[in-house]
């Protein structure tokens, strides 16, 4: 069964430090690879996509890293801020599937 | 820029009632889907629309009923609502299926209680 898991939980750090999200997957065989942010209360809105030749990928202070020999990926966040505070969703796509495998997420708090 | 439009945000039902949950798209995309998001819980997919004119069931299908009504519209119906049926919807679309890089576009969904 296709799987996403992600850890922590949960995560609270100071506004300003940095912080990285870990996803592993067992979707196969793979197609691509995606993180979502969901503000409280609001729909997910998407951050990056990966495909399997991509490594590395950057939407402004978030970076999002891929190995898909070992199927990880991380999210990681710069100079973090308030506004960060949000969960984070791993998503991962099967090749010649219309449907995608979802994450339970990261709840991060920023604090001031 | 509406992108995805959800109706009602809110809703309160009793068991039995039935409903019908509204979402459109004005992204011209071809795909739409209906999730379902519970605490502690990954988004689930209740049923999609690859393209106008086609549904399929997702991972948790039953209880539930969808139309395309048109390529901005997808609809979702809940004919005799139950208790386990409370959550959170959401509505998405997408240029095309999973396997295409193109994300897909959330609503900010519709929260339904079921007393």
């Amino acid at each position: 069964k296709n799987q996403v898991e992600q850890s922590p939980q949960s995560l609270i750090i100071l506004e300003g430090k940095n912080c990285t999200l870990q996803c592993n997957y067992t979707v196969s065989p793979f197609s691509n690879l995606r993180w979502y942010k969901q503000d409280t209360g609001r729909g997910p809105v998407s951050l990056t996509i990966m495909t399997f030749s991509e490594n590395t990928k950057s939407n402004g202070r978030y970076t999002a890293t891929l190995d898909a020999d070992t199927k990880q990926s991380s999210l990681h966040i710069t100079a973090s801020q308030l506004s960060d505070s949000a969960s984070y969703i791993c998503v991962v796509s099967a090749a010649g599937y219309s449907t995608l495998t979802f994450g339970k997420g990261t709840m991060l708090l920023v604090s001031p | 820029n509406a992108g995805v439009t959800q109706t009602p945000k809110f809703q309160v039902l009793k068991t039995g009632q039935s409903m019908t949950l509204q979402c459109a798209q004005d992204m011209n995309h071809n795909s739409m889907y209906w999730y379902r998001q519970d605490p502690g819980m990954g988004l689930r997919l209740i049923y999609y629309s690859a393209s106008e004119g086609t549904t399929d069931k997702g991972e948790v299908p039953n209880g539930y009923n969808v139309s395309r009504l048109n390529k901005r519209e997808f609809s979702l119906r809940l004919e005799s609502a139950a208790p386990s049926q409370t959550s959170v919807y959401f509505c998405a679309s997408s240029v095309g299926g999973g396997t295409a890089n193109q994300p897909q576009h959330f609503g900010d969904g519709t929260r339904l209680s079921i007393l």
